[in-house]
């Protein structure tokens, strides 16, 4: 299984609204990410879990918070957005090792998010 | 300077001819280097990476990495409509641990029946 799968695929959401977004992998990666991509522009690091521990966090406003709940969740959860966080929100899995084979990351179809 | 650097094109190769597509870094400490197709609407799939100078083919495409000139470039041969696609580079520090990984700005590639 080499899937990463993310729920739901498209959310719309109102600036006051809570929301979360899944994502789940059972290929044994360790290392999981949240980027945030706008149209048009490559796909930006939000958040990295190695281990099931925050390891790196890009400065990202206290709106987005992540969770990783075990080494084959994560989610991302969502309060008091702005229309200009509308983006696909991109999960991603990858190993953690030394040595060839180890360093791949795969994504999953990402959440198109729509903060009205 | 964006530490990796990419032509945003449009490409544009005729179906059956060979594309090219160049990436620059500038992070002498990058060490391992994807390519990653992106079809319109879709997530990024990854195509390939490389972490050593030379060539690594697989099926129609060959990744080429030249460490001293800091270029990286993916060749796809007998080009075909369905490879029209935003492609993504991208770079990142150490070979196995969670690293954030750099990406260029895209080449699109249309492939032209």
């Amino acid at each position: 299984d080499t899937e990463v799968t993310q729920t739901p695929k498209h959310l719309v959401m109102g600036m006051t609204n809570k929301k979360s977004l899944k994502c789940e992998q059972h290929m044994g990666h360790r290392a999981m990410y949240w980027y945030k991509q706008k149209a048009k522009k490559p796909p930006e690091l939000m958040f990295v879990y190695s281990y099931e521990k925050l390891s790196i966090n890009e400065s990202v406003p206290s709106r987005f918070s992540p969770e990783c709940p075990n080494s084959s969740l994560l989610n991302l959860h969502l309060h008091a957005l702005q229309p200009e966080d509308s983006a696909l929100y991109l999960c991603a899995s990858s190993q953690v090792g030394q040595g060839t084979g180890y360093n791949e990351q795969f994504f999953g179809p990402g959440t198109r998010l729509t903060v009205l | 300077q964006k530490e990796v650097e990419q032509n945003s094109g449009p490409l544009s190769v005729p179906e059956g001819a060979i594309a090219s597509l160049n990436c620059t870094y500038s992070d002498r400490g990058s060490q391992s280097f994807f390519w990653y197709r992106q079809y319109s609407g879709k997530s990024p799939e990854l195509i390939m990476f490389i972490y050593s100078n030379g060539d690594k083919e697989d099926g129609r495409f060959t990744a080429q990495l030249n460490k001293a000139s800091q270029y990286v470039s993916l060749l796809i041969r007998d080009s075909q409509p369905s490879d029209s696609a935003t492609y993504l580079c991208a770079s990142k520090k150490g070979i196995g641990s969670a690293r954030q990984l750099t990406f260029g700005s895209g080449t699109q590639l249309t492939v032209l029946p």
